[in-house]
């Protein structure tokens, strides 16, 4: 079946510097990703639509320009973390929708990221 | 504005039993998804329904339309059932997810 494979699983990195988490659907090939964050015992936040070959669309509140969104290819969705900070430490996770109707989502294994 | 709610926000149940899990939604939807994420975050796909009913295993997914509302039922609970089940939809012409709150399901042996 589909598989959306995310990576890391988890990474920890000093303030300041900047994270870079993959998204990649292995068997089909996704036009729409999607990249959420989850606080703990908190919902998922969707954080930003990543669109094949152009601008990322964020959400209310989420800075373009600290989470850099890049979807070169139909398979591959990159988030960057860029100066980040304790706060931004959170799980995030992406997901990609299949089909004509894209109503088939299929998520990455999400990624545990700690800001010391 | 969509809003998801789930109900009950918490459950806790023997082994065995019979569990139901609530979704209401407030606007038309395309689909409804039952997500399951377990304690290591990762998230998978129940379930998506847009009408009637769907099985699998001992899981049963409802929907009803009209009433804006939707099930999970698990049958024969078991500890491996322990996650939070998640409710989320996606709306006409738009693929973006509104989730639901969660439901932390524990089975006790």
């Amino acid at each position: 079946g589909a598989v959306v494979s995310q990576h890391p699983s988890w990474v920890i990195c000093k303030s300041g510097t900047s994270v870079k988490i993959e998204c990649r659907s292995l068997d089909f090939q996704a036009t729409t990703m999607f990249w959420y964050r989850q606080f703990p015992k908190q919902s998922l936040m969707l954080m930003a639509t990543s669109n094949e070959g152009s601008k990322a669309t964020y959400e209310q509140g989420v800075e373009k320009d600290k989470f850099l969104i890049n979807h070169a290819s139909l398979t591959l969705s990159t988030l960057t973390v860029t100066s980040a900070h304790p706060e931004d430490s959170s799980f995030y996770i992406c997901s990609a929708a299949r089909g004509s109707t894209g109503n088939t989502i299929y998520f990455g294994e999400g990624s545990w990221l700690t800001v010391v | 504005k969509n809003e998801v709610e789930q109900s009950p926000q918490n459950l806790t149940a023997q082994e065995g039993e019979f569990i139901t899990i609530n979704c209401s939604y407030s606007v038309g939807i395309s689909a409804l998804h039952w997500l399951q994420q377990h304690p290591g975050g990762g998230i998978v796909s129940l379930f998506m329904l847009s009408s009637g009913k769907k099985k699998h295993g001992r899981l049963i997914a409802t929907i009803n339309i009209q009433e804006k509302h939707s099930s999970l039922h698990i049958t024969a609970s078991h500890p491996r059932d322990s996650a939070v089940y998640i409710c989320a939809d996606t709306n006409f012409g738009n693929e973006k997810l509104t989730f639901g709150t969660g439901t932390r399901l524990t089975i006790i042996p």
